[in-house]
């Protein structure tokens, strides 16, 4: 089942930080973290493991609440870099594989 | 050989026709998943190789199908196709499944 992303389109200026959220109405096992800029392929930037394991861009950081199943992705003092469409995939098992959400389009102005 | 390629890049086809796309993964690479974007969304799950057996697949009909081959590469088929089909095709690699994926920078397929 597809994971609900939010907000749907953040506008920031360069400097603002900003959250993305993830939910999931089933028990996950991962959370994954990728971006993706126009007319690009999308880019990994972080695992976040059930238990509590992460894997990914050091200068990215992200948390997961198991109990809700729910993740967030923190993009603190934003660059104009980082402009893009994230999208969180989710698990529900280690051998499964992804299912994305429909993404959030970050755009971040000068 | 680094990253992950795919091939083509842009394809036009018509409605009825029978396509293949081509993707080339990185070495060591053992699990390959390929997805479909459509316009504005998220990427769907059509199915999951690792070691050269489906080991998953997504709600996709049975003329979506595809093969993966030990030298990394791997393919995706899709026969009769239908206008929906239209849509950029990802390629995705990681060594075990659950790794973060290398995407491709995938095939924009119209159907006409």
């Amino acid at each position: 089942q597809q994971p609900v992303q939010s907000p749907q389109a953040v506008i920031l200026r360069e400097g603002e930080d900003a959250v993305i959220n993830c939910s999931s109405s089933k028990a996950l096992y991962s959370v994954h973290w990728y971006r993706q800029k126009h007319g690009e392929a999308p880019v990994f930037l972080m695992i976040l493991l059930k238990g509590g394991e992460q894997k990914g861009h050091d200068k990215i950081s992200a948390s997961f609440n198991e109990k809700k199943q729910q993740s967030s992705l923190y993009l603190t003092a934003s660059q104009l870099s980082y402009s893009g469409t994230y999208f969180c995939g989710t698990a529900t098992n280690s051998g499964y594989a992804l299912n994305f959400g429909k993404g959030t389009s970050l755009l971040v102005t000068p | 050989e680094t990253g992950v390629t795919q091939s083509p890049t842009h394809l036009i086809k018509t409605r009825g026709q029978q396509v293949t796309l081509r993707c080339s993964s990185q070495s060591g690479h053992n699990t390959v998943s390929w997805y479909q974007q459509a316009l504005g969304q998220g990427p769907q799950f059509i199915f999951q190789y690792y070691r050269e057996e489906e080991n998953g697949r997504g709600n996709f009909p049975p003329r979506f199908s595809g093969l993966q081959f030990p030298n990394y590469s791997s393919e995706l088929n899709v026969n009769a196709l239908e206008l929906d089909d239209s849509a950029l095709y990802l390629c995705a690699s990681s060594p075990q499944v659950g790794d973060g994926y290398t995407f491709g920078s995938g095939t924009r397929l119209t159907v006409v």
